[in-house]
């Protein structure tokens, strides 16, 4: 298994509290990727980075932002959150830019706003 | 608009039973295609990558092969271990060096013993 983790692995919070979610990958891939997986949706991306302190938006970035200080961590922060940001996160890793790279996934985060 | 569409939505067969999952895409310039399995309560694990059109990649009871519109994971003779969703993603050419993938849905399986 690829070497990712993710934490925490479950939390509740409330409208309008900020949170963060680390991804942790051991692999010393290139590429991390944040997405968020809702029922009737499938995995849409969130953010993704290609380097440290490389970052750029995906299809539903509205009320996150992500930074990435070293290789091995890439973290998601929703400054105030809302119910509708109420879903399972996953964070992805991949090898190489200009090839044809799968992604691994980690475990995943079960957030749930109130 | 980039998509990729996934049949059928839930699919229930017998232990042995053989049956097909279909992921149709419409991209612009398919750079591409990959299959994972999720469990409950699990992230994604990667299954298979498909490049051109022809091209057929096995795993066990499962083999995957894609045509210019779409892409089909064979199941043969499947065991109730076999039981997830399956989900279907592309790359596209403007996907550019950052690899990002567009998924589909998913397939959910269920295999009865």
């Amino acid at each position: 298994d690829a070497g990712i983790t993710q934490s925490p692995r479950h939390k509740v919070t409330e409208t309008g509290t900020p949170v963060t979610l680390r991804c942790h990958q051991t692999e010393n891939h290139r590429y991390m990727y944040w997405y968020r997986q809702d029922p009737g949706h499938g995995l849409r991306l969130i953010h993704y980075s290609y380097g440290v302190k490389d970052t750029d938006k995906g299809e539903v970035s509205d009320g996150y932002s992500v930074s990435r200080s070293k290789t091995e961590d890439f973290l998601l922060t929703l400054e105030s959150a809302t119910s509708s940001q109420t879903s399972v996160y996953f964070c992805a890793i991949s090898e190489a830019s200009g090839s044809l790279n799968e992604q691994f996934f980690g475990p995943g985060t079960r957030l749930t706003v109130l | 608009e980039d998509q990729v569409t996934q049949s059928p939505e839930a699919l229930r067969l017998q232990e042995g039973e053989s049956s097909s999952l279909n992921c149709s895409y419409t991209v612009s310039g398919l750079r591409g295609l990959f299959w994972y399995r999720q469990d409950p309560g699990k992230g994604p694990e990667f299954l298979f990558t498909l490049y051109s059109a022809g091209e057929e990649k096995e795993k066990e009871r499962l083999k995957a092969t894609l045509t210019k519109k779409e892409s089909f994971l064979h199941i043969t003779a499947p065991k109730p271990e076999d039981s997830a969703t399956y989900l279907c993603a592309v790359r596209t050419a403007y996907g550019g060096a950052t690899n990002k993938l567009i998924f589909g849905t998913g397939t959910l399986l269920a295999v009865q013993p």
